[in-house]
């Protein structure tokens, strides 16, 4: 039971260019996170969802955008990179009665 | 706004001695929690720990245990019996009642020296 994986675990990109960040969940929880880490910011939520269908925005979501048409799929796109993006980005999950989230193993994004 | 703060960037422990680390927060929310993870280098989040505002009793797993003084809005975890395998970074995370996103403090990185 993989849990939470996010594809790809690395990623080059230039800027302009789009890009788009995978996340997979086999528990069937209902909320996900998409987060990114900066050095001296601790990690920042970028967006959230609820349930499918069900987004909302987090403290960072500029320049981002978000889909859950699925429950187990989250995906994350960078509509035009910009270098300020380059980040490691996590993805977590949380049941709905439960208070813990869970998080996925990350990915490296390096935008040039 | 909720707000938390790890005043430690690093610390420096001989094997088997207990460690502290830091943690402080700010909300004038009365409902929230409070949440530990580690942070191996090879990069995952681990969840550690977590204390309910309401929770009479710190939070105990294994060796961590959160020391949660409510008055002084300080939630600290403690590692007793330190191991090679604690070094990491340590995130102290909040969420509060009615948001489900957790807010991070910047994190103490534990090195334990043999």
């Amino acid at each position: 039971d993989a849990g939470i994986t996010q594809s790809p675990r690395y990623k080059i990109t230039e800027t302009g260019r789009q890009v788009t960040l995978m996340c997979h969940q086999t528990w069937s929880h209902s909320y996900m996170f998409w987060y990114r880490q900066d050095l001296g910011h601790g990690l920042r939520l970028i967006y959230y969802s609820a349930a499918a269908d069900i987004t909302d925005k987090g403290e960072v979501p500029d320049g981002y955008v978000v889909s859950r048409s699925k429950t187990e799929n989250f995906p994350l796109t960078l509509e035009s990179a910009t270098r300020s993006q380059t980040s490691v980005y996590f993805c977590a999950t949380k049941a709905g009665f439960e208070e813990t989230q869970y998080f996925g193993p990350g990915t490296r994004l390096l935008v040039l | 706004a909720q707000k938390i703060t790890q005043t430690q960037p690093g610390m420096f422990v001989q094997e088997k001695e207990a460690v502290t680390l830091d943690c402080t927060y700010d909300t004038s929310d009365p409902s929230y929690g409070l949440f530990w993870y580690k942070q191996p280098s090879s990069g995952e989040m681990i969840f550690l720990i977590y204390q309910g505002s309401y929770d009479q009793q710190n939070a105990t797993e294994g060796r961590y245990s959160l020391n949660f003084q409510k008055a002084r809005k300080s939630a600290n975890l403690v590692i007793s019996a330190s191991q090679l395998g604690d070094s990491a970074m340590y995130f102290c995370a909040m969420r509060v009642q009615g948001a489900q996103k957790l807010v991070f403090g910047q994190g103490t990185r534990l090195t334990i020296n043999p």
